[in-house]
């Protein structure tokens, strides 16, 4: 069946170091991923997406890597700050339909 | 902020009522999904509007049902409420040339008791 899963459901860092998130995902047919920040009480962010042609896209501090071989998608978080601390969800789109499915989620934990 | 408004903040229901939660897209945005997520889950889509019309639809029973407006904006509508149905309601919106782009409101909390 469909499914995105997170390998991990905390990740705990220092401020400052790198973060990596790990997504695992099974659907062939998804044509976009999407990550996603989600602070309590607050609806899912938009941080970062990338297309199923491509294997890394960067934007300011994350980056997305692809593996379409192993069905693996990652974030890497630059210099992890506090204000990072959030619960971070992968997402993956059903080609054309832009029906999203979504994993559990990891929570990073930001150490001052 | 995204642009993207949802109301109630909060709700309280009983079994067995119905509850109807609004959602105002993002200016510019003409198609509007909406998602359940339940406590410690990710979001699930429920369906979605486009052109007033529901464009795909997740796994969930024909009690939930939606409206699109002219003007883009959306109701989701649950009848006969269950316990299980307790969840935070997401709305996202997006444009339907970038379907996958979709920017989320800050959710509906529904409790039913």
């Amino acid at each position: 069946g469909e499914s995105v899963g997170l390998h991990l459901p905390t990740l705990s860092v220092q401020e400052g170091d790198n973060s990596i998130i790990n997504c695992a995902y099974s659907n062939s047919a998804s044509d976009y991923f999407i990550w996603y920040k989600q602070e309590s009480g607050k609806g899912p962010q938009f941080i970062i997406d990338i297309r199923s042609n491509m294997d890394k896209r960067q934007g300011q501090r994350v980056t997305v890597l692809l593996n379409k071989t192993v069905k693996h998608l990652s974030l890497q978080i630059a210099a992890t700050q506090p204000g990072d601390s959030a619960v971070y969800f992968c997402a993956e789109n059903i080609r054309n339909t832009g029906k999203l499915i979504f994993g559990q989620g990891t929570t990073l934990q930001v150490k001052p | 902020e995204t642009g993207v408004t949802q109301s109630p903040t909060h709700l309280i229901k009983t079994r067995g009522q119905q509850v109807t939660l609004r959602c105002s897209s993002q200016s510019g945005h003409n198609t509007v999904s909406w998602y359940q997520q339940a406590l410690g889950q990710g979001p699930q889509f429920i369906f979605q509007y486009y052109r007033e019309e529901e464009n795909g639809r997740g796994n969930f029973p024909p009690r939930f049902s939606g409206l699109q407006f002219p003007n883009y904006s959306s109701e989701l509508n649950v009848n006969a409420l269950e316990l299980d149905d307790s969840a935070l309601y997401l709305c996202a919106s997006s444009l339907a040339g970038a379907l996958y782009e979709q920017y989320f409101g800050p959710g509906t909390r529904l409790t039913v008791t």
